[in-house]
């Protein structure tokens, strides 16, 4: 079966610098690949989705890369704000559709002001 | 527009008792989920839906979980009996083929279940 694999130790930062989160997977590689932020309390909130034939994919301060070789998908949040604190999880599209999504475990993100 | 609305937000039971859960998608969704996430993991798909119908139950446990759809918009997710192994939370997602083509799924606040 399809294991997800994101760094279950929260990553902490300083406002300002660049927050990198990874999420890597075993197993036949997704079409589509999403990411999630989730608040303390509350569901799941859309990103970003990429598609296995997009290297890269931008989104005001967030950018997501997919790398199909590796089995790696890279999410990175410039110029990292204390609001950005969040659990980021990353989701593979398992038929292509968006319908059956399987959900890495997320890693916590503090931004320290 | 109005989110995925689910309740309760909060139950505590007892084990070997039963609890049901709540949830209205977003209007005019067609595809239904409920997920289970245990503290520290991440969401984990129980039961799909599309329209009234049942698309994937594969990771139901289906000797004590069971869930519908009957007009093909509220569903209900029902525990019995429920075991201590049971207590997280249950989150409600929608999504549209039709209206999004991100295909992301819309969730809802979830409902935390503590079973003692």
């Amino acid at each position: 079966s399809q294991k997800i694999e994101q760094n279950s130790e929260a990553l902490n930062i300083q406002e300002g610098k660049t927050a990198t989160l990874t999420c890597n997977y075993t197993n036949y590689s997704p079409a589509y690949l999403q990411w999630y932020r989730q608040d303390p309390g509350r569901g799941p909130v859309f990103l970003l989705l990429i598609r296995e034939n997009e290297k890269e994919k931008r989104k005001e301060r967030l950018k997501v890369t997919f790398d199909t070789t590796l089995k790696q998908s890279l999410f990175h949040i410039t110029a990292s704000q204390p609001a950005d604190s969040a659990t980021y999880l990353c989701a593979l599209d398992m038929d292509n559709a968006g319908n059956m999504l399987t959900f890495g475990g997320g890693t916590r993100l503090m931004v320290k002001p | 527009e109005a989110g995925v609305a689910q309740s309760p937000r909060y139950k505590i039971i007892e084990k070997r008792q039963s609890v049901a859960f709540w949830c209205n998608p977003i209007s005019g969704h067609a595809t239904l989920y409920w997920y289970q996430q245990i503290l520290g993991q991440g969401p984990k798909l129980l039961i799909q839906f599309q329209n009234n119908g049942v698309v994937d139950d594969s990771q139901l446990p289906k000797d004590r979980f069971s869930a519908e759809r009957l007009k093909g918009v509220d569903s209900t997710l029902k525990i019995q009996p429920a075991k201590l192994e049971d207590s997280a939370v249950y989150l409600c997602a929608s999504s549209s083929r039709v209206t999004s083509g991100n295909n992301e799924q819309f969730f809802g606040p979830g409902t935390r279940l503590t079973v003692l």
